[in-house]
């Protein structure tokens, strides 16, 4: 069965800084990976979904990138602002089986320091 | 129009109520999902409907009942809940769940407290 973790679980960084989040899943034969990003309380919004054959998707200040034989995703942001303090979770998606396909990560919370 | 919506945003009920949490989208997809999520955990997957018709049920308690009307909506039936079942209700949404741009899109979720 597919596992997907994310490391580290919880980062705090002062405003202004890059930062990496790290996904790894333990099957690499997977149809896409997406990014999410959770508010306390919230829904999910959909930041970036790469394809198993992309190496990368970029979004404002959002890099992913996939390294699909290597099992791991990293989520770079830019120049770090408050407004980005929220959890965010990598979903692994193993195509079309009939069951259920979309495996979450546990998530990590990001806190950005004024 | 790229938005999935879920009414009620925070419901509190009894244990002998019943009541529903609703889900629309209006993006042409043709398949919608109820997550459940608790607190400081990732969502899990409750049910998925593929062309309004009920695809997955992942072991989910029948005090949980879903129905799909039509293709925009999606109902979440609650009836005798316990108190462990509140939580974060999720509704989510994609093209269809088995062609390739299997992005979901997830509404702002339903607060549940079950007393």
């Amino acid at each position: 069965k597919q596992e997907v973790t994310q490391i580290p679980a919880a980062l705090s960084v002062p405003e202004g800084e890059n930062l990496v989040l790290n996904c790894s899943f333990t099957d690499s034969a997977i149809y896409n990976l997406q990014w999410f990003r959770q508010d306390p309380g919230k829904g999910l919004t959909s930041l970036l979904l790469i394809q198993s054959s992309q190496r990368e998707q970029t979004s404002g200040r959002l890099n992913a990138s996939l390294d699909k034989s290597s099992g791991r995703s990293t989520l770079y942001i830019a120049a770090s602002q408050p407004g980005d303090s929220a959890t965010y979770l990598c979903a692994v998606n193993m195509g079309p089986t009939g069951a259920n396909n979309l495996f979450f990560g546990t998530g990590t919370r990001l806190t950005v320091i004024p | 129009d790229t938005e999935v919506t879920q009414t009620p945003k925070h419901l509190v009920m009894g244990m002998t109520n019943k009541k529903s949490l609703k889900c629309e989208q209006h993006m042409g997809h043709r398949a919608m999902y109820w997550y459940k999520q608790k607190a400081k955990k990732p969502p899990e997957l409750m049910f998925v409907y593929s062309y309004e018709k009920l695809s997955i049920n992942e072991s989910v308690p029948s005090r949980f009942s879903p129905e799909c009307p039509n293709s925009s909506l999606l109902n979440l039936h609650l009836h005798a809940l316990q108190p462990e079942d509140s939580a974060l209700y999720l509704c989510a949404s994609s093209q269809h769940e088995e062609v390739g741009y299997n992005e979901q899109f997830f509404g702002p979720g339903t607060r549940l407290t079950v007393l």
